[in-house]
């Protein structure tokens, strides 16, 4: 069985663009959670969404969207970034919407200049 | 509002011994407990997890035990090996089915086995 799989692994980008990631998660998960990884602040919940749903929300500012189609698949957006945005991205899938084991990606790094 | 605290960065242990990893938390809610391990530039590796009705669950060389009056955790690794090297993440989620998700991680503690 395929694991979760994040493209792109890695992203360089200026400040104030824009930028989308992708997550294809387990075959048969429809739970996908994001998370952004830094030095300082660890791991951090950014959002969840379950059957195209968002059901839950991570402290993060508005310029974090995400969205999530039929087939599961999600993206998330990061708009006017800036130089603290620069993290490793990480993706996690789930069979259900409860708080069960997360199967992460191997993450896309993203560094803002 | 740190609520899941790793208060230990660095652990080091020789090969073949016990290795202890602690966590505190301090909401209550939290229902279910998880523990990870790390590799650099990889996602995190679930390895093994506990309800708060138990105090103790056991998969192979790693054992998870839980204190809930003491809010704490610990994952043991025995007998530790060379390959554990890794950074080990303790996370915690609200009862299931309604933590929608959302896992929240401590900060993380380095394992390094010594051959």
């Amino acid at each position: 069985k395929a694991g979760v799989t994040q493209t792109p692994r890695y992203l360089i980008k200026t400040r104030g663009q824009q930028v989308t990631l992708s997550c294809s998660p387990i075959s048969g998960h429809r739970s996908v959670s994001w998370y952004q990884q830094t030095p300082g602040q660890g791991l951090q919940f950014l959002f969840e969404y379950f059957s195209e749903t968002q059901r839950n929300k991570g402290n993060f500012p508005g310029r974090f969207s995400g969205r999530q189609f039929s087939n599961s698949r999600s993206e998330m957006n990061v708009s006017t970034l800036e130089l603290g945005d620069s993290a490793l991205y990480l993706c996690a899938s789930s069979p259900d919407r409860g708080g069960t084991e997360a199967f992460f990606g191997q993450g896309t790094r993203l560094t803002v200049v | 509002d740190q609520q899941v605290k790793q208060n230990s960065p660095s652990l080091s242990v020789q090969e073949g011994r016990i290795s202890i990893l602690n966590c505190d938390y301090t909401n209550s809610m939290f229902d279910y407990f998880l523990w990870y391990k790390k590799y650099p530039a990889e996602g995190p590796t679930f390895l093994i997890s506990i309800s708060s009705i138990k105090d103790k669950n056991e998969d192979g060389r790693f054992t998870v035990f839980l204190n809930k009056s003491a809010k704490h955790l610990s994952l043991h690794i025995v007998p530790s090996q060379p390959g554990d090297s890794a950074v080990y993440f303790c996370a915690a989620s609200l009862e299931r089915g309604t933590s929608y998700g959302k896992l929240t991680f401590g900060q993380g503690t380095i394992l390094t086995v010594h051959p």
